[in-house]
């Protein structure tokens, strides 16, 4: 059984930039979550995939978007990059109730 | 809207004393998780509570859940230096967005 893995570990950007973040969900789970976490706080809800359709979406303006592939893999897409765009961004797979798997996130730089 | 509230947010104990971490909910909820986050690292996960009363305990901390009170406690036990970190509970949020809403943290220092 494998976990969840997300790429890149760590990134450095230009605000205005665009970003693209993946993640592999563990294996036979078809839910994919994308949360961000600022320094200090705790994570945010950005959205969630289900079977490659959005299946809710957190406060998060347009910029923010995603996709899920028919391997349940997932992307989060962000354009136009600001300076409190820099987080640590994590991705959960799941399937149905129960627990939620993170991955070890990726760390997003805006400069 | 739904919020979610962990006090302390700063906890510094000694080892080998006991102390809890609340968690407080405002609308009701199916699951509550308990998570561990090392300085610059993802989230552990801990524990999942399901029910009203429910009750975990793995090692040196022990979770419950009274879904009434909309409240949840991790209980540490005769803290050891390892397990300085910050723990997060979550409360699942169903409805539409199925999504999970984290509380604020609390970051927890162990003293030798």
């Amino acid at each position: 059984e494998t976990g969840v893995t997300q790429s890149p570990t760590h990134l450095i950007k230009t605000r205005g930039q665009q970003v693209t973040l993946r993640c592999s969900s563990q294996s036979g789970h078809n839910t994919v979550s994308w949360y961000q976490q600022a320094l200090g706080q705790g994570p945010q809800f950005i959205f969630q995939y289900y079977r490659e359709e959005e299946n809710g979406r957190g406060n998060f303006p347009p910029r923010f978007s995603g996709l899920q592939f028919p391997n349940y893999s997932s992307e989060l897409n962000v354009n136009a990059l600001e300076l409190d765009d820099s987080a640590l961004y994590l991705c959960a797979s799941s399937l149905g109730p129960g627990g939620y798997t993170f991955g070890s996130g990726t760390r997003l730089t805006v400069v | 809207e739904l919020k979610v509230e962990q006090n302390p947010l700063f906890l510094s104990m000694q080892e080998g004393k006991n102390y809890t971490i609340y968690c407080n909910y405002s609308t009701t909820s199916d699951r509550l998780y308990w998570y561990r986050q090392d300085p610059g690292k993802s989230l552990e996960s801990l524990f999942v509570l399901l029910s009203n009363g429910a009750v975990k305990q793995e090692g040196r901390l022990m979770a419950s859940l009274d879904t009434k009170a909309r409240l949840s406690t991790l209980h540490i036990t005769a803290a050891v230096h390892d397990l300085s970190a910050t723990y997060f509970c979550a409360v699942h949020y169903g409805g539409a967005t199925n999504k999970l809403i984290f509380g604020t943290g609390t970051l927890l220092a162990v003293q030798p």
